[in-house]
Order: C-alpha cells, then sequence, then structure tokens
C-alpha cells in the first residue's frame, strides 16, 4: 500500500523560501519509472502541477514557476523535499505530494495547507 | 505553454449520464488521465491512459479520447459521484484542466 505524507510550515512570510517534506512508504524511488511530483490547489481553485523527480534523478519543473522551485530526493529516508523561492500572499495553497507513474497520479498525500502573510 | 479546458460546471440528474470534457490542442495524441476531488479531499484518480479504470473504481466511469477532446463519462450517475473534476495530460510539461464540478441534483 503506498502512502505520502506532506510535512512543512503553515506560515511562511512574504519573500521567505517554502520548504516542504514528502515522506513516503510502499514504494521505492529507486524503481525504474517511478516518480514524485507537487501539486498545489490554491483555496476554491484549481489544481496546479508543479515539479517531478523520477528514480533517476530527472527533474521537471512548471514553467511558470522553475525559476523559483527546486526539488530534491532523499531514497535513503524515503522523501521528496521541495523547496519554493520568494513566497508571495497568492502561493498560499494545499500542496500536495504524489506518486508518479507513466504520467499518471495514481496516490496522493493529504496535502498541507500553506499561507502566506505578513 | 499547453492548456486544457474544461467546462466549468455539469448538472445531472441521479441515475442519468454525466459528460465531461477536456480540450486540448492534439488531445489525442496525448494520454489524459482523470481525477476526482470531493471537499476537504485528495484527490482520486478515477481514469488513466484515456480509458483504463483503475482497480476499486465503479465500471460507471468510462473515458474517451480522440483528436481535441477526452471525455470523462459516468453512467448512472449517484450521488456520491458529487465532485470537480480534473484532466490531465502531458505535453512538454504536465497539465490540469481547470476542473468540472459535476452536480448531481
Amino acid at each position: 500500500q503506498i502512502t505520502l505524507r506532506e510535512s512543512g510550515p503553515t506560515l511562511v512570510k512574504p519573500t521567505q523560501t517554502l520548504t516542504l517534506t514528502c515522506t513516503f512508504s510502499g514504494f521505492s524511488l529507486t524503481t525504474r519509472g517511478v516518480g514524485v511530483g507537487w501539486i498545489r490547489q490554491p483555496p476554491g481553485k484549481a489544481l496546479e502541477w508543479l515539479a517531478l523527480i523520477y528514480w533517476d534523478d530527472e527533474k521537471r519543473y512548471s514553467p511558470s514557476l522553475k525559476n523559483r522551485l527546486t526539488i530534491i530526493k532523499d531514497t535513503s529516508k524515503n522523501q521528496v523535499v521541495l523547496r519554493v523561492t520568494n513566497m508571495d500572499p497568492v502561493d498560499t495553497a494545499t500542496y500536495f505530494c504524489a506518486h508518479e507513474l507513466d504520467g499518471d497520479f495514481d496516490s496522493w498525500g493529504q496535502g498541507a495547507l500553506v499561507t502566506v502573510s505578513s | 505553454s499547453y492548456e486544457l479546458t474544461q467546462s466549468p460546471s455539469v448538472s445531472v440528474s441521479p441515475g442519468q449520464t454525466a459528460t465531461i470534457t477536456c480540450s486540448g490542442d492534439k488531445l489525442g495524441t496525448k494520454y489524459v488521465s482523470w481525477y476526482q476531488q470531493k471537499p476537504g479531499q485528495s484527490p482520486l484518480i478515477v481514469i488513466y491512459q484515456d480509458t483504463k479504470r483503475p482497480s476499486g473504481i465503479p465500471e460507471r466511469f468510462s473515458g474517451a479520447n480522440s483528436g481535441h477532446t477526452a471525455t470523462l463519462t459516468i453512467s448512472e450517475t449517484q450521488t456520491v459521484d458529487e465532485a470537480d473534476y480534473y484532466c490531465l495530460a502531458w505535453d512538454s510539461s504536465t497539465v490540469f484542466g481547470g476542473g468540472t464540478k459535476v452536480t448531481v441534483l
């Protein structure tokens, strides 16, 4: 059974860097073809894909946000970390991590609400 | 950048068929997946690779993809199917549609 859990601060100030950790179980990020992605959802709005990291350390980023995003993995800890620089109130959202295989997000974490406010 | 367009809302009576569309340039040449999201919950994949249902997803959910439009069909819609539905495809990057709110009344 695959499980994922997001953790990190619930409140960040504008201009700060957000660091979120996705801790997972039930799969290995060393298995060929497997990836972990980050998706966010502002309150009352649509899902927005942010970043993906694959088993071979290939990384992909949303074109509109790639200058602010960094995704890394720690396979020994079964964790994936997302960093978002220069946070702004418009970045207030629930941030999800998800297991990705063949382009599909087939298991999701519960999400972590991050509010950006001074 | 690539865009996927969904109609904002669909209303359907219980027992009837709900049709949710997702349009994008040459979408039929890409794989599409569909996600159901109920209030306060994480998204749940209901269709992947255009037409396939994950285990545990009822048979009343089906998908199709051709030309510039992908379709999610919910046959014999039930009140438990009331949710937001999002399509997803990959072009040069992963893209979600804007979501369709399905109301069953």
